[in-house]
């Protein structure tokens, strides 16, 4: 069974702030993916990465971070300078790659980021 | 273009109606999921269709019936609406590879949601 932990529930930082959520994940499966999605208060959820469990390398895109490390079945995302527009809700989310589930979407409970400015 | 498009955006209705929300793909997709998200934004997957086959079937009560016409839409039905089905319903769509009956597939692209309320 597929589960994904993120342990933070609020966290709020003022404007410039880095700001780290963390994602913990658990499989019994050795192919998987890993996805995070950000959920603004306009309601929509936005594509944020996916991450494959053979790829192990770090991904920057501009002030967003994410550290995959299998070894802590952990997939952590670290928002740099934070600015107030990052506000949103944050999911980290996990899919087993077995075809009876296709593409099933486990998510963790979501980290609610208030950035003040 | 709008690539998962939900309608309709809002829907309010009395307990012991019956609903319907409809979802279409432009995105070429082979395959469609909803998704209930409740009052405190956790996020479940309820059905997937796989080329208008159903997939997934999370022990969703029977009063939930998706509806596959064709690989681009993916409609849910619901029938003796109750209080607890109030929650935002998201369609989503995604490509999937399957490899040895293994998947390898793309991220999933949400629709805008429809926020159900049940009096």
């Amino acid at each position: 069974a597929q589960k994904v932990t993120q342990a933070q529930t609020e966290i709020s930082v003022v404007e410039k702030e880095d700001v780290t959520l963390d994602c913990v994940y658990e499989t019994r499966d050795t192919t998987y993916y890993l996805f995070w999605y950000k959920q603004p208060p306009s309601g929509e959820l936005v594509f944020l990465i996916r991450r494959n469990s053979f790829d192990e390398q770090n991904e920057i895109s501009g002030r967003y971070s994410w550290n995959f490390q299998k070894s802590t079945s952990s997939f952590n995302f670290t928002i740099t300078a934070s600015q107030v527009v990052d506000s949103a809700v944050y999911f980290c989310a996990l899919s087993e790659a077995i075809s009876s589930l296709y593409g099933k979407l486990t998510f963790g409970q979501g980290t609610i980021l208030t950035v003040h400015p | 273009d709008t690539a998962v498009s939900q309608t309709p955006k809002y829907l309010v209705t009395q307990m012991g109606n019956d609903k319907s929300i409809k979802c279409e793909q432009n995105l070429g997709h082979d395959t469609m999921y909803w998704y209930k998200q409740d009052s405190k934004k956790f996020l479940k997957i309820m059905f997937s269709y796989n080329n208008k086959e159903l997939i997934i079937n999370e022990t969703v009560p029977n009063r939930f019936s998706p509806k596959s016409p064709d690989k681009a839409h993916l409609n849910l039905h619901i029938n003796s609406l109750e209080l607890g089905d109030s929650a935002v319903y998201f369609c989503a769509s995604s490509q999937i590879g399957l490899a040895g009956g293994r998947g390898s597939y793309n991220e999933q692209f949400f629709g805008p949601g429809t926020r159900l309320t049940v009096l």
